[in-house]
């Protein structure tokens, strides 16, 4: 069965500092793998998608299949980052397969 | 972008009551539809795959008969909690899916609280 494995509860950093939020999951197949973004209060919200490669806010992701991991990355955190990320996997039946979480903290 | 709808964003009720959840994409047409629950400090959960005009799919572990729901029109879904238990509160989200590129659109989300 495919699973997401967010291993961190929360994560708090200095702003300016580097950030990395891990995802790995597990899935026999060809994944496809999200990050969602919800901020206090917020509804769920796409940040990006591997397929994509695209650079959302500052943050990237490389899917590593040989690693099976899709980790969140940002240079230089900002405060207005503070907010609970979620990794995501499609399987192909279309409904997402969600990680645990990750809170992030950005201390100014 | 997309938007998706929930009403009402939070319900309290009676124990051995029914509570209907709707959930609407207003600016698209979405053939399938997902509810989610959420519990506190945890992920979200896939409860079931709604689709337009036919039976929704149920994730293992979810009763059917007591997580009613109904996707009448491409814009319209229904979750009826049926006689709700306490054990029932919780988060209840929806999403609706586009195509190409595909994508989920998340609802706020509703608050259900059974005393």
């Amino acid at each position: 069965a495919q699973r997401v494995t967010q291993p961190e509860k929360l994560l708090s950093v200095f702003k300016g500092a580097p950030v990395e939020l891990k995802c790995n999951y597990s899935y026999s197949g060809s994944p496809e793998l999200f990050w969602y973004v919800q901020y206090s209060r917020q509804r769920l919200q796409l940040l990006l998608r591997h397929i994509s490669r695209e650079s959302i806010k500052g943050f990237t992701a490389d899917l590593n299949k040989g690693e099976t991991s899709f980790h969140l990355k940002k240079p230089f955190a900002q405060e207005e980052d503070s907010a609970m990320y979620y990794c995501a996997l499609n399987t192909g039946r279309r409904a997402l397969t969600f990680g645990s979480g990750t809170r992030l903290q950005v201390q100014p | 972008g997309a938007v998706v709808s929930q009403h009402p964003s939070r319900v309290i009720c009676k124990s051995g009551t029914s509570v209907k959840i709707e959930c609407r994409s207003l600016d698209f047409q979405a053939t399938t539809m997902f509810w989610y629950r959420q519990f506190p400090k945890q992920s979200l959960m896939l409860m079931a795959t709604s689709n337009e005009g036919s039976k929704a799919t149920y994730e293992q572990g979810v009763e059917k008969d007591k997580f009613l729901i109904n996707h009448a029109s491409l814009t319209l879904s229904t979750l009826t909690v049926t006689s709700a238990h306490p054990e029932d509160s919780s988060f209840y989200i929806c999403s609706a899916e586009t195509g190409d590129p595909y994508e989920q659109y998340f609802g706020p989300g509703t608050r259900l609280t059974v005393t």
